[in-house]
């Protein structure tokens, strides 16, 4: 059981350039989602999932595209980098509706220069 | 706009004091809220939560207040540990729909022996 897990943990970009943040999860948890956490500004909800095949927009998911194809991985996509995303993004899983079982990976660096 | 307003940015407490941060909330639809703990380098985890039937929740040293008129609530950490040295971070949502979760900007707390 290795819980949530995130790559890279780190990674630097040029403006413009895309990348994907992978996330996973072998917990069987329909819940999936993504934040970002800022200095000063604590964790905002990017955009989340409740299975396989549905998602949703947080409160900041403009630049950001998501998927779920699957009930173990939940990828983040920027399709063109930005500096005002460079930020710590977490991933986190659980049951719906069920915070106690929530669970957040140990985060990516991101850094668009 | 922030929704959920966490004060203060950032603590210092000599060991065995307490240790007392604050939030206070807008959005009176908000019945659930749950505060979580970060080490350096880690991804939040809950540490305890309330929902607003009641005034106050304990769980061993750490304690939620709550004050639904005054849309406040706070967490104080009684005989604070240096190993309580974290960024705590309060949070807010609606029970019944835990997919948005509103993170305050978080406490910065160090305890000193």
């Amino acid at each position: 059981n290795a819980g949530v897990t995130q790559t890279p943990k780190f990674q630097v970009l040029k403006t413009g350039q895309s990348m994907t943040l992978q996330c996973a999860q072998d917990m069987n948890h329909e819940y999936m989602s993504w934040y970002r956490q800022d200095p000063g500004m604590g964790l905002r909800l990017i955009h989340y999932s409740v299975g396989a095949g549905i998602t949703d927009q947080g409160e900041v998911p403009n630049g950001y595209n998501v998927s779920r194809s699957t009930t173990e991985d939940f990828p983040l996509r920027l399709l063109s980098a930005a500096p005002s995303q460079t930020s710590v993004y977490f991933c986190a899983s659980g049951h719906r509706g069920v915070l106690e079982t929530q669970y957040f990976g140990p985060g990516t660096r991101l850094l668009v220069l | 706009q922030q929704q959920v307003k966490q004060s203060p940015q950032s603590l210092i407490v000599q060991k065995g004091g307490i240790s007392i941060i604050n939030c206070a909330y807008e959005n009176t639809a908000f019945d659930y809220f749950p505060w979580y703990q970060q080490f350096p380098g880690k991804g939040p985890a809950l540490l305890i939560a309330i929902r607003p039937d009641v005034s106050e929740k304990k769980e061993g040293r750490f304690t939620i207040s709550f004050n639904k008129s005054a849309k406040q609530f706070s967490l104080h950490i009684m005989d604070s540990q240096p190993g309580d040295s974290a960024t705590y971070f309060c949070a807010a949502a609606v029970f019944y729909n835990t997919d948005k979760l509103i993170f305050g900007t978080g406490t910065r707390l160090q305890v000193f022996p």
